[in-house]
């Protein structure tokens, strides 16, 4: 069975340039969160989706900002890049969002802002 | 502000070593309590989970013990090998929002 997976893979923008990050959660799985990385840290809450829904919003300015589609993938949006949004960034499935607490990572997409 | 504190930020063992690590918490909402495996270039794995009606817990070489009271938990990797060098985090969730807390990570290293 197939993970989470997550596209591109790397990425390079220039500040101020605008990213979309794609994630596909593991078959059957109808929840999606993201998280960020910065480099020595642990993951940080970005946003969590069921159903294509927002079910919970990290502390992250409106630069950032998420969808979920019918087929339960979605994607992550960040506008006006900083370089201080270079991370390696995180997509979690899970089965459900209100009784499954389970969590499982994608490889990330990691993104270097210059 | 971090809400699950992690220690040490590294640590070094030989192999059949048994690395510990520990982590503490503050919010009483937390009741589930997940580590996470990474090694360099991977996203986190899921290692092994507790909550807090059970003090300890044991997946293979992997064991978490919990303290309710001192809100405090630990993971310990009986006779570590090298392939076990990796980074691990501690984290922690409420069924409040499900949102994963972690902390800020170890680095382990097992010398052969």
């Amino acid at each position: 069975d197939a993970g989470v997976t997550q596209s591109p893979t790397h990425l390079i923008k220039t500040r101020g340039q605008q990213v979309t990050l794609r994630c596909s959660p593991i078959s059957g799985h109808k929840s999606v969160s993201w998280y960020q990385q910065v480099l020595g840290q642990g993951p940080q809450f970005i946003f969590q989706y069921y159903e294509k829904e927002e079910r919970g919003r990290g502390n992250f300015p409106d630069r950032f900002s998420a969808r979920q589609f019918p087929n339960y993938s979605s994607e992550l949006n960040v506008n006006a890049l900083l370089l201080g949004d270079s991370a390696l960034y995180l997509c979690a499935s899970s089965l459900v969002w209100d009784t499954d607490y389970e969590q499982y990572f994608g490889p990330g997409t990691r993104l270097t802002v210059t | 502000q971090q809400q699950v504190k992690q220690s040490p930020q590294s640590l070094i063992v030989q192999k059949g070593g048994i690395p510990i690590i520990n982590c503490a918490y503050e919010n009483t909402a937390f009741d589930y309590f997940p580590w996470y495996q990474q090694f360099p270039g991977k996203g986190p794995a899921l290692l092994i989970a507790i909550r807090p009606d059970v003090s300890e817990k044991k997946e293979g070489r992997f064991t978490i013990s919990f303290n309710k009271s001192a809100k405090q938990f630990s993971l310990h990797i009986m006779d570590s090998q090298p392939g076990d060098s990796a980074t691990y985090f501690c984290a922690a969730t409420s069924s409040n929002d499900y949102k994963l807390s972690f902390g800020a990570g170890t680095t382990v290293t097992v010398r052969a």
